[in-house]
């Protein structure tokens, strides 16, 4: 079975420029998480979506950071523009239908390994 | 004082040794998650329990709800073991992190 993927693997742009991360959850899946990993805060949840609406946006940082969900197997994070302080790993996971957090694992994907330069 | 704690934050053991790994939280959970994130960086689910104790080959995972904590133990750990494992809590629909404990188990 294939699992979250996640593209690019590892993206290095100066700063300024427009990041995009995509995100193809697991079928079936109709829960999908935008995670950020760095050394200072750790893993910070940014959004959550259930059934491609956002549900909870409260850890996106500021109006730089957009994201969205088309459909059930696509989700991007957008960055515009981007800064040095955005460096970190950015995960996405999916979960099956039930209670976020409660009652069903989440599937994370490779990550996305982000240098602002 | 952070509502999830993990402890210890490093831990070196020699192959074989028994493992265990705690997690005590501060708030009323649905649900606590052990996962781990190898030197790679990707990130695996182990386990999710409310109650009681599971089993997965060589991990153990336990929680005493009413002391409000969480053990993961690794018997017969083995240097693949190494890694950063991460206890997670459902609460009030999100999932509060610890900080990790980061394991290296050489040979």
């Amino acid at each position: 079975d294939a699992g979250v993927i996640q593209s690019p693997r590892h993206e290095v742009t100066e700063m300024g420029q427009e990041v995009t991360l995509r995100c193809k959850p697991i079928s079936g899946h109709n829960s999908l998480f935008w995670y950020r990993q760095t050394m200072m805060r750790g893993l910070e949840l940014l959004i959550y979506f259930n059934n491609n609406v956002p549900i909870d946006d409260s850890g996106m940082p500021e109006d730089r950071f957009s994201a969205k969900m088309p459909n059930a197997s696509f989700s991007t994070l957008k960055i515009q523009p981007s800064e040095p302080r955005d460096s970190a790993v950015y995960f996405c996971a999916s979960s099956k239908p039930g209670r976020p957090y409660s009652n069903q694992p989440q599937h994370f994907g490779d990550g996305t390994r982000l240098s602002i330069l | 004082k952070n509502e999830v704690e993990q402890s210890p934050q490093n831990l070196t053991a020699q192959e074989g040794e028994f493992i265990t790994i705690n997690c005590s939280y501060s708030v009323g959970i649905s649900a606590l998650h052990w996962l781990q994130q190898h030197p790679g960086g990707g990130i695996v689910s182990l386990f999710m329990l409310s109650s009681g104790k599971k089993k997965h080959g060589r991990l153990i995972a336990t929680i005493n709800i009413q002391e409000k904590h969480s053990s993961l133990h690794i018997t017969a750990s083995h240097p693949r073991d190494s890694a950063v494992y991460i206890c997670a809590v459902g609460s009030n629909y999100q999932l509060i992190w610890g900080a990790g404990t980061k394991l290296i188990i050489k040979p």
